[in-house]
C-alpha cells in the first residue's frame, strides 16, 4: 500500500485565489511527522511546512497552512492568496519514528497559477 | 548561510561507466541523506547517513551503488557499471540531529541529473 497519497496529478488556481493540495497517510507509528516540499523547475525541493502527530493545532507558515485531520489520517495543504511564483510541484513526505530519519514522498501535485 | 551543494549540476555519462556524485551539507549538519527522483516520481530514499556511517542503505537498489561520508561532512554517491535505467535526477539532503523528534527537517540541494547513454 502506497504510504503517501496525492490524488491531483494536477491542480489549476487563479492568481490571489486559494488553492487545497490533498494528501492521505497510511502508518501504524503513533508518532509521525508530515512535511510538504515544493519543487520548482529549477529542481530543489523546498521546505514549506510541518506537521508532528502530536501536535493539537494546525501548523502555519505565512501563506501556507497544514489541515491536518488525523482520524482520517490526511494533511492537506493549503495555499492562500496565490502568486505566480507558487507553480511548481508539491510534495507530500512522511517521517516514521519506527524507522530512521528517512522521508516517503507521495508523487506529487504540480500546481499552475494563472493571472 | 551556504545550503547544500551537490556537484556537478549535469552528468551524462554512456552505459557501463563508473560515475562519482559529490554532496556537501550544511555546515554542522550530522544526518545526510541520498535520494532518487525519476521523471514524474517523488523521490525515493536511497542511504542515510549519522556521522561517517551508513545508518541504513536499505534503499540502495544492488551492489552496483555505494556511498561514502569519510570525515561525516562531504559524501559521495558511487555508481558502478551504470545502466539506462539510473539515469534519474540525485537528490542530497541533510539535517540537524538523529532521529530527532521535532521536527529535524531535511535540506536539499539541487540534484545532480544523471543521464545514462
Amino acid at each position: 500500500a502506497q504510504k503517501i497519497t496525492q490524488t491531483q496529478p494536477g491542480m489549476f488556481v487563479q492568481e490571489k485565489e486559494a488553492v487545497t493540495l490533498d494528501c492521505t497517510y497510511d502508518t501504524s507509528d503513533q508518532s509521525y511527522g508530515l512535511f510538504w516540499y515544493k519543487q520548482p523547475s529549477s529542481g530543489e525541493m523546498i521546505f514549506l511546512i510541518y506537521q508532528g502527530s502530536y501536535d493539537e493545532q494546525n501548523a502555519t507558515e505565512g501563506r501556507y497552512s497544514l489541515n491536518f485531520q488525523k482520524a482520517r489520517k490526511s494533511a492537506n495543504l493549503v495555499i492562500s492568496a496565490s502568486q505566480l511564483g507558487d507553480s511548481a510541484m508539491y510534495f507530500c513526505a512522511m517521517r516514521e519514528n519506527s524507522g530512521y530519519s528517512t522521508l516517503t514522498f507521495g508523487k506529487g501535485t504540480m500546481l499552475l497559477v494563472s493571472p | 548561510g551556504a545550503g547544500v551543494s551537490q556537484t556537478p549540476s549535469n552528468k551524462v555519462t554512456e552505459k557501463g561507466k563508473y560515475v562519482e556524485l559529490r554532496c556537501d551539507p550544511i555546515s554542522g549538519h550530522t544526518a545526510l541523506y541520498w535520494y532518487r527522483q525519476s521523471l514524474g516520481q517523488g523521490p525515493e530514499f536511497l542511504i542515510y547517513f549519522q556521522g561517517t556511517g551508513a545508518a541504513d542503505d536499505s534503499g540502495l537498489p544492488n551492489d552496483r551503488f555505494f556511498a561514502v561520508r569519510p570525515e561525516g561532512s562531504v559524501s559521495t554517491l558511487k555508481i558502478q557499471r551504470t545502466e539506462r535505467g539510473d539515469s534519474a535526477v540525485y537528490l542530497c539532503a541533510s539535517s540537524l540531529t538523529q532521529g530527532a523528534q521535532v521536527p529535524d527537517t531535511q535540506y536539499f540541494g539541487p540534484g545532480t541529473r544523471l543521464t545514462v547513454l
